[in-house]
């Protein structure tokens, strides 16, 4: 299918657990992103990257770790997932680093608890 | 820190009515502003982008504006319509970076 995916759409976990939600797009988009939604936050950014191999913190990175060895993946790693990360998750992927447009994936509901 | 706000966070309107979305900025350094739509339990979907250099663009009954002196920028949905229910948000695009408001929660009354 074209466009960006995410998977996988719902996860719990208990505190202390690794996870990984991965992240797919079909455009070879050179930027990806991602984000965690929450009440009263908005969208905040956690790491975005400029390309294979290239990434970058943004502004809520602590507890989070990325990977991008290709173009059209993007996983976001919990390395010891905690209650305060449950939030929905966004992952975006962009064709400039000037911000054309972004396009957003379906999204990740986790639970930590 | 760049800072988007968008006021109201709620807004109930019956149809037909022709509404204003408010979103606001602290930085007006930008690259560009855009709009964002997005329905329960859904991702995002791109509404509209104004880059810095623009001061408007528009698609269908929507109407996007962009005053980077004020920090300010305002979506018009004209005729709206109960399809039309769903979360407003802006981003504020810097280098590299999205900011996002919270957004704006409009229903639209049949």
């Amino acid at each position: 299918d074209a466009g960006i995916t995410q998977s996988p759409r719902y996860k719990i976990t208990e505190t202390g657990r690794q996870v990984t939600l991965m992240c797919h797009q079909t455009w070879s988009h050179s930027y990806m992103f991602w984000y965690r939604q929450d009440l009263g936050h908005g969208l905040r950014l956690i790491y975005y990257s400029a390309a294979a191999d290239i990434t970058d913190k943004g502004e809520v990175p602590d507890g989070y770790v990325v990977s991008r060895s290709k173009t059209e993946n993007f996983p976001l790693t919990l390395e010891s997932a905690t209650r305060s990360q449950t939030s929905v998750y966004f992952c975006a992927s962009s064709d400039s680093g000037k911000q054309e447009t972004q396009y957003f994936g379906p999204g990740t509901r986790l639970l930590v608890l | 820190k760049q800072e988007v706000t968008q006021i109201p966070a709620a807004l109930s309107v019956p149809e037909g009515e022709n509404l204003v979305l408010n979103c606001s900025f602290t930085d007006s350094a930008i690259y560009n502003l855009q709009w964002f739509r997005q329905d329960p339990g859904k991702g995002l979907t791109s509404l509209l982008l104004i880059q810095s250099s623009q001061r408007e663009q528009t698609s269908g009954r929507l109407n996007a504006s962009l005053d980077k002196s004020s920090g300010r920028s305002t979506l018009y949905i004209a005729a709206s319509q109960p399809g039309d229910s769903a979360t407003y948000l802006c981003a504020v695009g810097g280098f590299n970076k999205f900011y996002f408001g919270s957004g704006t929660k409009l229903n639209v009354k049949p």
